[in-house]
C-alpha cells in the first residue's frame, strides 16, 4: 500500500515569514495530494490539493507543488498569520476516485510566534 | 462540517465493554470512512465503506467492526474494547470521485 511520509513534525515561524512542509510518497500510482488543516480541537479540513497532472497549485496565501519524479509535495504558505497555527496533514490517494481512501502523513504542528 | 455529524462526541467506557460510535450525513455522499487519530501518529485508516453492501477493512480494522445501515449512517463498533483503542475517531465522506473527504466533528473515546 502506499506511504506517506511528512516533515518537519514541528515548525515553528515568525509572523510574516514562509513555511514550508514536505512530503513524500511510496507509490507513483497515486494521483491525488490534498492538504488538511486542523485546528486546535477541530475536524480536518481541506484546505488545497493537487492532481499528478499539475506541477503547482495556487491558492492566495498558500501554495502546493508537486514532483513527480521524486514523488514528494510540499505545502508553502507566505506571510503567515496567527491564525495559521494548526496542524497540517499531507495525504496521498490511488486512482481510481481514492479506491483505497487516503493515506496520511503523520503531521506537522505549525507554530507562528508573534 | 454540519453535514457530517458523530455520536457521541465523548466516551468513557470500561475494558471489556462493547461499544459503538454512529455517524450520519445528509451530503447525499456514497462513500464513508472512519478513522483514527493518535497524537504524532496522524490519522489511520480503520474501515470503509463505498456503498450500503461494500465494506473494506482499512490499515488498522483488528478489533473494530462496522455496520452500513443506510446510505446515510456508518457505525463502527468495538466488541471488547481495550485501553490502547483510546483515540479520537473520525468520520468521514467523500462523493462517487471518492477524494475530497469531508469529516465529522470526531468522538473522543477513553477506555479505562
Amino acid at each position: 500500500g502506499e506511504n506517506v511520509e511528512q516533515h518537519p513534525s514541528t515548525l515553528s515561524v515568525q509572523e510574516g515569514d514562509s513555511a514550508v512542509i514536505k512530503c513524500t510518497y511510496s507509490d507513483s500510482a497515486s494521483n491525488y495530494f490534498p492538504w488538511y488543516k486542523q485546528e486546535l480541537g477541530k475536524r480536518p479540513q481541506l484546505i488545497i490539493d493537487i492532481r499528478s497532472n499539475v506541477g503547482e497549485k495556487k491558492d492566495q496565501r498558500i501554495a502546493v507543488t508537486l514532483n513527480k519524479t521524486a514523488k514528494h509535495f510540499s505545502l508553502h504558505i507566505t506571510e503567515t498569520q496567527p491564525e495559521d497555527s494548526a496542524v497540517y496533514f499531507c495525504a496521498a490517494s490511488l486512482p481510481p476516485g481514492g479506491a483505497d481512501g487516503l493515506t496520511f502523513g503523520k503531521g506537522t504542528h505549525l507554530i507562528i510566534q508573534p | 462540517d454540519a453535514d457530517v455529524t458523530q455520536t457521541p462526541r465523548n466516551r468513557i467506557t470500561k475494558t471489556g465493554k462493547r461499544i459503538m460510535l454512529e455517524c450520519s450525513q445528509t451530503k447525499g455522499h456514497d462513500r464513508m470512512y472512519w478513522y483514527r487519530q493518535d497524537p504524532g501518529l496522524g490519522l489511520r485508516l480503520i474501515y470503509y465503506s463505498f456503498d450500503v453492501k461494500d465494506i473494506n477493512k482499512g490499515e488498522i480494522s483488528d478489533g473494530y467492526s462496522v455496520s452500513r445501515q443506510a446510505q446515510a449512517k456508518f457505525s463502527l463498533s468495538l466488541e471488547s474494547a481495550i485501553p490502547n483503542q483510546t483515540a479520537l475517531y473520525f468520520c468521514a465522506t467523500s462523493d462517487a470521485g471518492g477524494e475530497t473527504q469531508y469529516f465529522g466533528p470526531g468522538t473522543r473515546l477513553l477506555v479505562l
